[in-house]
């Protein structure tokens, strides 16, 4: 069966400071890829998705980035984090075609 | 643009009652259907996925599905206290390229013992 990990489970971070969440997921191959972030009392938003190794698409702009070295590891990135990067960040998964995505148990970032 | 809502709730049933949860879609060639659910402080889990029309049954939980009317919808029988969760509706636009689902900002449901 498949199983999608994310961590570190929860981060503080301080402003202006870089900031790497990693995601790999097993028992699939070539998955789609997506980063979300919920802040609080929303609705997710869509950051990042991927449909292959180094194929990124990037669904708003911002000081955020996303890489994927392998074909089952999805990395989200920033140089300097701002006080509105705090959320609640999700990566997921899904296989080709109008199927349903995988989440991850999240990544709790605050940012003081 | 394409648009999911929900009634942002909170909704509370009675323990032992029916949950009905809506939602509507924007995007009239929408293919496929999800609901999940996401308790506090933790990831959405997928609790139901509907394809065509009419009613779709897994134990205590039915999706209902009417593409000419653009609503999809959820009823939790014999609802409980676990069931308590901010539930998500979720839809696909379509055809093999679309990656994206597009969420609704969900429903609070609230089941009172």
């Amino acid at each position: 069966s498949q199983t999608i990990h994310q961590w570190p489970a929860t981060l503080v971070q301080p402003v202006g400071s870089p900031l790497s969440l990693e995601c790999t997921v097993e028992g699939t191959s070539n998955p789609n890829l997506y980063w979300y972030r919920q802040a609080a009392g929303r609705g997710l938003q869509l950051l990042f998705y991927s449909v292959g190794i180094g194929q990124i698409s990037s669904e708003v702009p911002q000081n955020l980035s996303a890489s994927r070295p392998q074909d089952r590891q999805f990395i989200l990135s920033s140089k300097k984090l701002l006080l509105s990067d705090s959320g609640f960040y999700l990566c997921a998964w899904s296989v080709k075609g109008d199927q349903p995505q995988h989440f991850g148990d999240g990544t709790r970032l605050s940012i003081l | 643009q394409k648009e999911v809502e929900q009634n942002s709730g909170p909704l509370s049933v009675p323990e032992g009652a029916i949950a009905s949860l809506n939602c509507t879609y924007s995007d009239r060639v929408s293919q496929s259907f999800f609901w999940y659910r996401q308790y506090s402080g933790k990831s959405p889990e997928l609790i139901m996925s509907i394809y065509s029309n009419g009613d779709k049954e897994d134990g205590r939980f039915t999706a209902q599905l009417n593409k000419a009317s653009q609503y999809v919808s959820l009823l939790i029988r014999d609802s409980q206290p676990s069931d308590s969760a901010t539930y998500l509706c979720a839809v696909n636009p379509g055809g093999a390229g679309s990656y994206q689902l597009t969420f609704g900002k969900g429903t609070k449901l609230s089941v009172i013992p």
